[in-house]
């Protein structure tokens, strides 16, 4: 089984200001692991996803993650946020083995809000 | 459409009625998943279908869930008895085969 912890529930931080989102992961097993943000009522929408390779996964928006095995941590990072990044975002993980069978286990969410 | 499609949107129901929510995934997506979300917390995983089998329904909260999806493409999730517990906002999301999953805009629930 897979678990997920999002550090932090709510981040607030000034427009064109860095921000890091963090995430660690725990499993038994190999994971695949990604960030989704949920904009208020709606659905979520990939940000990026670190399947194999690189452990340095840039995404859409700005947005980067850095992969750490040893620290079992996926960290979400942006170096200057706008005021249209504000949202909620999720850190999640599935089961290498399970193929096309990607349940995602989600974190519990970070709150972002972006103050002028 | 070019994603995934819910309805409804919003749906409130007495406690103890019958409720169905519709999924409309992107067209030739074999893979579907239904997850929950209550207020405040991140989507947990309720049932996944490959086409019209149902591979996976280790999720589902109780007997009172139950989830089709007949012909490999539309999915209805159905919760009967409603309880006031079952308020949340009920994802659905699909995907190719091994790649990331594109989600609906939800349904929110609501049990009076």
């Amino acid at each position: 089984a897979q678990s997920v912890t999002q550090l932090d529930s709510q981040v607030p931080v000034f427009e064109e200001a860095p921000v890091e989102l963090r995430c660690n992961y725990s499993s038994s097993v190999s994971v695949y692991l990604f960030w989704y943000v949920q904009y208020p009522n709606q659905g979520l929408q990939l940000l990026l996803k670190y399947l194999s390779g690189s452990t340095l996964v840039k995404g859409i928006n700005g947005f980067e993650a850095e992969f750490n095995k040893s620290q079992t941590s996926f960290h979400l990072r942006k170096p200057s946020v706008h005021i249209s990044d504000t949202a909620e975002y999720f850190c999640a993980v599935s089961d290498r083995r399970s193929g096309g069978a990607q349940k995602l286990v989600f974190g519990q969410g970070t709150r972002l809000t972006i103050n002028p | 459409g070019a994603g995934v499609s819910q309805s409804p949107r919003y749906k409130v129901a007495k406690r103890g009625q019958d409720v169905a929510l519709r999924c409309d995934p992107i067209s030739g997506h074999v893979s579907l998943f239904w997850y929950q979300q209550a207020l405040g917390q991140g989507p947990e995983f309720l049932t996944y279908f490959q086409n019209e089998a149902q591979l996976d329904k280790s999720g589902l909260p109780s007997d009172r869930f139950f989830a089709e999806r007949p012909e490999g493409s539309v999915s209805t999730l159905k919760i009967q008895r409603t309880q006031q517990e079952d308020s949340a906002v009920y994802l659905c999301a699909s995907s190719l085969s091994g790649q990331p999953q594109h989600f609906g805009d939800g349904t929110r629930l609501s049990i009076l």
